[in-house]
């Protein structure tokens, strides 16, 4: 299996800071790197496909970037709307696989 | 604009049946793949397997073998089931629609999970 690793895996951050995200995988995966947006009891929701192309409907204050085993997601000008925990995905090879997560906190 | 509805058991026993359905309604069934994520209580997301209108379908390991997705094209729906579930099964489970530049070939590397469904959590006690 191909291990995704985050960091951090939690943080705290104000309305209108920026923060990155990062995920490294086990192996290089090309840009085959996804990024989903969690909120509790709600269905994750995909933000960035193909390592750096931002889903439709998803707000320009969320990029991303990388490529082989290094990436990350930036937020920019946190809204309040954004604490969320974030999760990164590979999909280069099955079994597919999910970072262990990052929790954006309000400071 | 499509939506997955799920619903299902949530009180299973160990050693019995998980039986999960995933209803699209709007947009197309046909031009995608569709796949079943879990996550544990406190844990992260675990990807559970595939399958697509092609025929092709794929399974995480880590299951051992004991699941299942089949799809039922007359009525949009895809269904997961898991045999001789064990307390490690406790999981919100959710169904998700999956798209790539290749699925149309049957290639599926460089796939996205989008929508995914609201969720159904289920808990094996005995």
């Amino acid at each position: 299996d191909i291990q995704m690793t985050q960091s951090p895996s939690s943080l705290s951050a104000s309305v209108g800071d920026s923060l990155t995200i990062t995920c490294r995988a086990g192996q290089s995966i090309n840009n085959y790197l996804n990024w989903y947006q969690h909120k509790p009891g709600k269905a994750p929701n995909l933000l960035i496909y193909a390592a750096s192309t931002l889903q439709s409907g998803v707000p320009s204050r969320f990029s991303g970037s990388g490529s082989g085993t290094d990436f990350t997601l930036t937020i920019s000008s946190l809204q309040p709307e954004d604490f969320a925990t974030y999760y990164c995905q590979q999909s280069y090879g099955t079994p597919w696989t999910f970072g262990q997560g990052t929790k954006v906190e309000i400071k | 604009q499509v939506q997955l509805q799920q619903w299902g058991a949530g009180l299973l026993k160990p050693s019995e049946t998980l039986s999960l359905t995933c209803a699209v309604y709007g947009g197309s069934f046909r031009d995608y793949f569709w796949t079943w994520i879990r996550q544990p209580p406190g844990k992260g997301l675990e990807w559970i397997g595939m399958t697509s209108h092609g025929g092709s379908s794929d399974y995480n390991p880590s299951l051992k073998r004991r699941a299942t997705i089949s799809l039922d094209t007359s009525k949009n729906q895809v269904s997961l089931k898991v045999i001789s579930v064990t307390a490690a099964d406790t999981a919100v489970y959710y169904c998700a629609r999956g798209f790539g530049p290749h699925i149309l070939r049957e290639v599926f590397r460089n796939n996205w999970f989008d929508p995914w469904g609201q969720g159904t959590p289920v808990t094996v006690s005995s």
